[in-house]
């Protein structure tokens, strides 16, 4: 089962500029995950932020948590060409055994 | 970081043949490892969660006899879809929770294994 949508499904930018993305979900959850997906290859770990954060940073990501509203945001800042991939957002709610449950996607093109 | 390694990378084969997927940690014990199946331009789905020495549990829909996971190992967890139709092709993915993983859910993906059955 997917846990919702993720918007923009696609989304192009210019190298430098920022590129947010957004992801929506419809059950309780203990965390939210974003992964990162370069094209036929497997998904890396990007950023975890539990249910009771409401922003956290890594770098260049910044990703907030609205449990009110059930969503999230990823925002890549300074934006390169190596950032071209698809980005997923996925719940993690113990109550359902541990499974991780993955949003639509977002799939990034960041031209240089 | 935890590595999780997946084999073959790519596999075709004829209809009605069966293929098994390796995947496993290298560096760490993973008690639990899940099979994702993804389409192109689409999202993971999940299809079962593997347990070491017990039965895999499948999500629904997903058929049992269809993909049998057997995880009979602390670091191997193996996925044969039996009897292969062209409707099966599609890429293929297994993840583990890491060492900590247990804790914080993060999981450890392998490389992926695309399918074509012909």
């Amino acid at each position: 089962s997917q846990q919702g949508e993720e918007d923009p499904q696609a989304l192009s930018i210019q190298e430098g500029e920022n590129a947010t993305m957004n992801c929506s979900y419809k059950t309780s959850i203990n965390n939210l995950q974003w992964y990162r997906q370069n094209s036929g290859r497997g998904l890396v770990h990007l950023i975890l932020i539990r249910s009771n954060e409401r922003e956290k940073h890594s770098g260049r990501l910044r990703v907030t948590l609205d449990t009110s509203k059930k969503s999230s945001s990823l925002l890549i800042t300074a934006s390169r060409a190596a950032d071209t991939a698809s980005y997923f957002c996925a719940t993690l709610d113990y109550n359902q055994g541990g499974k991780l449950i993955f949003g639509q996607g977002t799939e990034l093109s960041v031209k240089p | 970081g935890a590595v999780v390694s997946q084999h073959p990378s790519w596999v075709i084969c004829k209809s009605g043949t069966s293929v098994k997927i390796e995947c496993r940690s290298l560096d760490f014990q993973a008690t639990t490892m899940f099979w994702y199946r993804q389409f192109p331009k689409q999202s993971l789905m999940l299809m079962a969660t593997s347990n070491e020495g017990s039965k895999a549990t499948y999500e629904q829909g997903v058929e049992k006899d269809k993909f049998l996971i057997n995880h009979a190992s602390l670091t191997l967890s193996t996925l044969t879809v039996t009897s292969a139709h062209p409707e099966d092709s599609s890429f293929y993915i297994c993840s583990a929770r890491g060492p900590t993983g247990g804790q914080t859910g993060e999981l450890f993906f392998g490389e992926g294994s695309r399918l074509t059955v012909l």
